[in-house]
């Protein structure tokens, strides 16, 4: 069965310092997300992305991030100076059309050091 | 923002006992999803529920999608130690995201 993939599963960074994010989403899938899930807590969404721009976004999401589908394929999330309280899991997930279910990643866990 | 409502937030079972959680919102909604996660994945679709009232099963779960839209119940038939995890629901905010409810976690005591 298809699957969404995301690299790596573990990234450890600096404060401070930039960090890319990469998923390779089911391929003919149209719809791309990514969720962020602090240690114990809920999955929380971060941005949707349809058809090459933003189509909605949440307060968590600040100018600190932006997100880019360079090809085809990958679609990543960059955080451009991290914190701290950026230590986090974060899922991509994807979707055919509008009204199924979305498909998740197994993440990338992200400690900011 | 949108808020999902799950209970129990935790529940220890015995192996073979059946469970029931459920999920709740303050506004409709006209999807909702119940997932599962294990430990260093990512969420597991389980169920997907597009109509109120409607009553979906997958093997040993099934889940119902309340009437008024506002909740949902996910049952486990003859729990087994793999069922261990946290179920979360989530609705589907009207094509925009999903938002998730803060999760039950399950264990399941042999």
């Amino acid at each position: 069965e298809p699957e969404v993939t995301q690299t790596p599963s573990h990234q450890v960074t600096q404060m401070g310092q930039e960090v890319i994010l990469r998923c390779v989403p089911i391929s003919n899938h149209l719809y791309f997300y990514w969720y962020r899930q602090i240690l114990g807590q809920k999955v929380e969404f971060l941005v949707s992305f349809y058809n090459n721009e933003i189509s909605e976004k949440s307060e968590i999401f600040d100018d600190q991030f932006s997100v880019e589908r360079p090809d085809g394929s990958n679609f990543t999330l960059k955080i451009r100076s991290t914190k701290l309280e950026d230590s986090a899991m974060y899922f991509c997930a994807s979707r055919g059309l509008s009204n199924q279910p979305q498909h998740f990643g197994d993440g990338t866990r992200l400690s900011i050091l | 923002g949108q808020q999902l409502n799950q209970s129990p937030q935790s529940m220890f079972i015995q192996e073979g006992e059946d469970v029931s959680m459920n999920c709740t919102s303050s506004s409709i909604f006209n999807t909702w999803l119940w997932y599962k996660q294990e430990p260093g994945e990512g969420p597991v679709l389980l169920i997907a529920l597009y109509k109120a009232g409607e009553l979906t099963s997958n093997g040993r779960l099934t889940a119902q999608f309340g009437i008024t839209r506002k909740d949902s119940f996910l049952n486990i038939s003859a729990s087994i130690p793999s069922d261990v995890g946290i179920y979360f629901c989530a609705v589907d905010n009207y094509g925009q995201n999903f938002v998730f409810g803060p999760g039950t976690r399950l264990s399941v005591l042999p």
